[in-house]
């Protein structure tokens, strides 16, 4: 079974300052994982994904994630927080043989101007 | 395509009455998946299907709850009798099997009040 675990549910950040979001996983298999975020009353919407090849990946609105098999992590970074990215975010993980997507408890995010 | 399709988006019932909420995936997609969401426990997945049947329903919270989706287009989840602790938003979510469509697509929930 795999599960994820996001360190610290609320980051607070500066316009222009660095945003590092942390995600780790447990996996039996080499995992799918993901990055969604969630603003107030809508749905969740993907930002980026890893399935397999380049570890380093880029997501919408600059955002990026990268893959590291040897510490279990999927850690989520955008190196210049925006006013508009005060937000949900959440990690999740599927089995690629398996449809079940676990989501981690998430981590709100906000931006001081 | 749309993407997935809730309704209502708000429901609002009093203890004791039944509730349905209702979901439309993205078409050609073969898993659905319930999600609920609440302050406390955070995005709980309640069940979900592949190609219309029931996988996993562990996480349906009681015998309240249950979920159908009698054709690839179509899913409800039912909670008779609505209790206060239900009230939720409610996200429904499908996804593709293939090497390349591996990410889920959410709706935009159902706001569900019991009072």
């Amino acid at each position: 079974a795999q599960s994820v675990t996001q360190l610290g549910s609320h980051v607070s950040v500066s316009e222009g300052a660095l945003v590092l979001l942390r995600c780790n996983y447990s996996s039996s298999v080499p995992p799918y994982l993901f990055w969604y975020v969630q603003y107030p009353n809508q749905g969740l919407q993907l930002l980026l994904k890893y399935t397999t090849g380049a570890t380093l990946v880029k997501g919408i609105n600059g955002f990026e994630a990268e893959f590291k098999k040897s510490e279990t992590s999927f850690h989520l970074t955008k190196p210049s927080a925006h006013m508009s990215d005060a937000a949900e975010y959440f990690c999740a993980v599927s089995d690629p043989e398996d449809y079940k997507l676990s989501f981690g408890a998430g981590t709100t995010v906000t931006v001081r101007a | 395509d749309a993407g997935v399709i809730q309704s209502p988006r708000h429901e609002v019932t009093e203890m004791g009455q039944e509730v349905t909420l209702r979901c439309k995936p993205i078409s050609g997609h073969n898993s659905l998946f319930w999600y609920r969401q609440t302050m406390m426990r955070g995005l709980e997945l309640l069940i979900y299907f592949n190609n219309n049947v029931p996988i996993d329903d562990s996480g349906m919270p009681e015998d309240r709850f249950s979920a159908k989706m009698p054709n690839a287009s179509f899913s409800t989840l039912k909670i008779q009798p609505s209790e206060p602790r239900d009230s939720a938003v409610y996200f429904c979510a499908s996804r593709a099997k293939g090497p390349y469509d591996t990410e889920a697509f959410f709706g935009q929930g159902t706001r569900l009040t019991v009072v």
